[in-house]
C-alpha cells in the first residue's frame, strides 16, 4: 500500500468553479500535510499545510483534513486557467524528517 | 535573496560516467533532500540528511551517493551503477525539527543519458 494516494485525474473544470482535490494516506502517525502544486517542467512549490483537523483558508484555498479518516483534500475556489497544473500531496510524520509524496492530481481549469 | 540552487539545469551523462549534481542553499535550513521524479510520478526519496556530516538513504538510494560537508551543500554525485538515470532531479530543504516546519524545492535538475 502506497503512504499517499491521489487519483491521478485529470480533473477539468470549468473557469469559475470550485476544482476539489483529494489525498489518503496510510499511516496514522502522520501529523502534517502539505498541498504543493507543479507547473509541467517546473519544481513544486507549497500552496499551503494543514496540522489540526478541521479547514484551513488561504485565499482561494482551503485545505481539510480528517485524521480518523486519514483524508486530506484542497479546495480551490474561483479556479482559474493559471490554477492548471498538477497538484502533489505531501505527508510527514511527527518528529521524523521524511516527507510522503502522493503521484499528483492533474487539473484542468477551461476558459 | 534567500533559496535553493540547483545546477546545471540540464546535464548529459554517458555510459559509464559519474555525474553531480549541486544543490545550495542559504536559508540557514538543517535539513536537505535529493528526490527523483520520472514522468507522470511523484517525488521519489533518494537521500535526505538532518544535519551536517550526516544523511540517510531514501527509498530508491542504490546508484546514488551523497556528502553533507557543510549546511548549505548536498550535492549528489549519480555513479555508473544506476541503470536508468533519466529523471528530474529535486532538491529540497526545510528547517527541521519536530513538528512545523515545511519543505522548499529547487528548481530542478533535468539528467538526460547521452
Amino acid at each position: 500500500q502506497k503512504e499517499v494516494e491521489q487519483n491521478s485525474g485529470p480533473l477539468s473544470v470549468p473557469e469559475g468553479a470550485i476544482a476539489s482535490l483529494n489525498c489518503t494516506y496510510s499511516d496514522r502517525g502522520s501529523q502534517s500535510f502539505f498541498w504543493y502544486r507543479q507547473y509541467s517542467g517546473k519544481s513544486p512549490e507549497l500552496i499551503m499545510f494543514i496540522y489540526s483537523n478541521g479547514d484551513k483558508e488561504d485565499g482561494r484555498f482551503t485545505a481539510q483534513l480528517n485524521k480518523a479518516s486519514q483524508y486530506v483534500s484542497l479546495l480551490i475556489r474561483d479556479s482559474q486557467p493559471s490554477d492548471s497544473a498538477t497538484y502533489l500531496c505531501a505527508v510527514r510524520r511527527y518528529n521524523f524528517n521524511k516527507f510522503y509524496f502522493g503521484s499528483g492530481t492533474k487539473l484542468n481549469v477551461k476558459p | 535573496d534567500g533559496g535553493i540552487t540547483q545546477s546545471p539545469k540540464y546535464l548529459f551523462r554517458k555510459e559509464g560516467q559519474n555525474v553531480t549534481l549541486s544543490c545550495e542553499q542559504n536559508l540557514n535550513h538543517d535539513a536537505m533532500y535529493w528526490y527523483r521524479q520520472d514522468p507522470g510520478q511523484g517525488l521519489r526519496l533518494i537521500y535526505y540528511s538532518q544535519i551536517v556530516n550526516d544523511f540517510q538513504k531514501g527509498d530508491i538510494a542504490e546508484g546514488y551517493s551523497v556528502s553533507r560537508e557543510k549546511k548549505e551543500s548536498f550535492p549528489l554525485t549519480v555513479t555508473s551503477a544506476q541503470k536508468n538515470p533519466t529523471a528530474f532531479y529535486l532538491c529540497a530543504s526545510s528547517i527541521g525539527g519536530p513538528r512545523e516546519e515545511t519543505q522548499y524545492f529547487g528548481p530542478g535538475t533535468r539528467l538526460l543519458v547521452l
